[in-house]
């Protein structure tokens, strides 16, 4: 089944401890993103990756990393995680960005709570 | 910033069609509008996209003005299931998808 899977999907923790959220994706698809959520904002994109060792800030990128070192996988990585990043997180992929009919496939999100 | 402008929220009857409105004033020829909805909390769902001529797959049907400057997203035979906030968004190929804050949904028995 073609999806994008997130983990963990629930975490709790504290301030400054080093964490990090896997995405994978089974489609081989070259672009991927991250987004996070949070009420009355809507989806913001923190960063994305048009293909391995290609990745770009987008809109609220402070504060976070991420790696594409392979193609399936794209984690988010938050080196000191503080409680205005208690958020709905979401990574997604599509084919590529290019394509008009290359929609995007979301993972079921990762909500995260920073004490 | 989203290019698009959509109602906060709309009721529908269990049954009867459901009519999504999106307004994109300020498209450009080559922008697609696409339509995206996201139930409760779980990860935004595609739904369906156009350029100029309506389109139509299993889910719904997308009906683009002449001007193209407005769009309507219907769901012909509205379920519970499709309670759900819907997102149109604006994308040229090769942009990133903005999401606005979209249409609540509330399909009610």
């Amino acid at each position: 089944e073609a999806q994008v899977t997130q983990n963990p999907r629930y975490l709790i923790t504290v301030t400054g401890k080093k964490l990090t959220v896997t995405c994978s994706q089974n489609m081989n698809h070259e672009y991927m993103s991250w987004y996070r959520q949070d009420p009355g904002l809507g989806l913001r994109q923190i960063y994305y990756s048009m293909n391995v060792e290609v990745t770009d800030k987008g809109d609220v990128p402070e504060g976070y990393k991420v790696s594409r070192k392979e193609k399936r996988n794209f984690p988010l990585i938050l080196e000191s995680p503080s409680p205005n990043q208690t958020s709905l997180y979401f990574c997604a992929s599509s084919r590529s960005l290019a394509g008009v009919s290359d929609t995007q496939y979301f993972g079921p999100g990762t909500r995260l709570t920073v004490l | 910033d989203a290019k698009t402008t959509q109602p906060p929220s709309m009721d529908c009857a269990e049954g009867r069609a459901a009519n999504l409105p999106c307004n994109h004033s300020t498209i450009s020829g080559n922008e697609y509008v696409y339509w995206y909805r996201q139930i409760h909390s779980q990860g935004p769902q595609y739904i369906i996209h156009g350029l100029k001529n309506n389109e139509t797959n299993e889910m719904a049907s997308l009906i683009i003005t002449e001007d193209r400057k407005s769009s309507t997203l219907i769901l012909p035979h509205a379920t519970l299931r499709d309670t759900a906030v819907y997102y149109c968004i604006v994308r040229h190929y090769g942009q990133n998808f903005v999401f606005g804050p979209g249409t609540r949904l509330s399909v009610l028995p």
